[in-house]
């Protein structure tokens, strides 16, 4: 009964590939994200979508492409893998609605990240 | 932007120490979260403070939020090994549409035998 899962949990590739990591939610959150931690454990958000609408966009490469099919689904492609990407990407999900209302929590549920190394 | 400083940023204890680790900003914020992070695992959230001033408990874990709700503090009596971990304060604004909080760099707690 896991609540985030994502896949896979590791993965090492070379430079310059192109790889996708995946992201699911069974909590009927309407809102996910993306976070990179850094080998500082420094936890910085990437990307949040809510209702598959994007509405986080941080200062990314645009070499990162999340991809929401539904609000239950919350996928990284990233193209052109470079060494500064490896890190531990962490899914998370939580209930907000579209509009956020006095006295709403960002409680955020995290997945178990997925170690990217690249070689 | 919005930051927030944790410290200390590494804490290595004995079993049955207490310590407090604190949260801070020149910031306001509307609730301060705290998570603890495990080894290869996400974070998991342990509480939300919302009202300045507020003290929250749970088990030996003692959470307070500033009066002015720019800062926190953790508070763990008689450290147990299971408390070991990454812990991650992180705070959010309600209203307006923004949806992301703000994460401290964490405390690395160890507490050994």
């Amino acid at each position: 009964d896991t609540a985030v899962s994502q896949t896979p949990k590791y993965l090492v590739t070379q430079m310059g590939n192109d790889k996708s990591i995946k992201c699911e939610q069974n909590l009927g959150h309407d809102t996910m994200y993306w976070y990179k931690q850094d080998s500082k454990k420094f936890l910085k958000i990437m990307f949040s979508y809510n209702n598959k609408e994007l509405i986080i966009n941080e200062t990314v490469p645009n070499r990162f492409s999340p991809k929401s099919p539904d609000k239950a689904h919350l996928n990284l492609h990233i193209n052109s893998l470079e060494l500064g990407d490896s890190a531990v990407y962490f899914c998370a999900s939580s209930q907000l609605p579209k509009r956020l209302l006095a006295g709403s929590y960002n409680e955020q549920f995290f997945g178990p990240g997925t170690r990217l190394t690249v070689l | 932007t919005q930051l927030l400083e944790q410290s200390p940023q590494f804490l290595s204890i004995q079993e049955g120490e207490n310590l407090t680790v604190y949260c801070n900003s020149s910031s306001v914020f509307s609730s301060l979260q705290w998570y603890r992070q495990e080894p290869g695992e996400g974070p998991v959230l342990l509480v939300t403070v919302v009202t300045g001033g507020e003290v929250k408990k749970l088990k030996r874990l003692t959470f307070q939020f500033g009066d002015a709700r720019k800062d926190s503090s953790l508070h763990i009596t008689a450290a147990q090994t299971g408390d070991t971990g990454l812990y991650l304060c992180a705070g959010g604004r309600s209203g307006g549409s923004n949806y992301k909080l703000t994460f401290g760099k964490g405390t690395l707690l160890t507490v050994n035998p």
